[in-house]
């Protein structure tokens, strides 16, 4: 069973378009990161959510932590090819000092 | 510049013949974790080291061994490899798990391994 959901796990979009991209989970996360992954590269973290309803900007991708924090959502405005990448949502497991991986959500942004 | 280096990054070999990946980093952390990314399973935790000579193991420890005796260093050993460790393995590391800590990490740039 996943702790955390992504979905969609893939999604293929023309430039200039906006998307969403959703983390969920039934458990309560005490801290919610996002990650890039590009090809050929290791994951770089983006983000770090802590507090519910928080809301992070970086350039045109919008992070949102859910009131309840058991939800995040990442939005990009007006999308170009350099977004195109692997996004992946990371949970801390409280007590087990332990970081939880979803299964990521491929975007591919098309020219 | 602040890194974490693995190496090799690709290598090919054949079941049951010894392997080790290395994996060091600058960044003075006394985290330290390997990752296997799998299609369709995420990036699954395989060890990890809170410090030099503590080590334990993640969700998918069989047939990996790792040590810690120099804290910048955390190799991971394959010591008898078979085709379902065919996968990309990341090591990563971050400061050490305490208040306050959100579990930021930094990883490598991937070591690909085919076993065949």
């Amino acid at each position: 069973t996943q702790l955390l959901e992504q979905s969609p796990q893939f999604l293929s979009i023309q430039e200039g378009e906006n998307l969403t991209v959703y983390c969920n989970s039934s458990s309560v996360f005490s801290s919610l990161q996002w990650y890039r992954q590009e090809p050929g590269e290791g994951p770089v973290l983006l983000v770090t959510v802590v507090t519910g309803g928080e809301v992070k900007k970086l350039k045109r991708l919008t992070f949102q932590f859910g009131d309840a924090r058991k939800d995040s959502s990442l939005h990009i405005t007006a999308a170009q090819p350099g977004d195109t990448g692997l996004y992946l949502c990371a949970s801390l497991i409280q007590g087990a000092q332990k970081l939880v991986f979803g299964q990521g959500t491929r975007l591919t942004i098309n020219p | 510049e602040a890194q974490v280096t693995q190496n090799p990054r690709y290598l090919i070999t054949v079941t049951g013949k010894k392997l080790t990946v290395t994996c060091s980093q600058n960044m003075n952390h006394e985290y330290m974790s390997w990752y296997r990314q799998d299609p369709g399973l995420g990036l699954r935790q395989i060890y990890y080291s809170m410090n030099v000579e503590v080590t334990d193991k993640g969700d998918v420890p069989e047939g990996y061994k790792v040590s810690r005796k120099e804290k910048r260093n955390f190799p991971l050993i394959l010591e008898s490899p078979s085709p379902n460790q065919t996968s990309l393995y990341f090591c990563a590391s971050s400061h050490r798990p305490g208040t306050g800590y959100t579990g930021e990490l930094f990883f490598g740039e991937g070591s690909r391994l085919t076993v065949l």
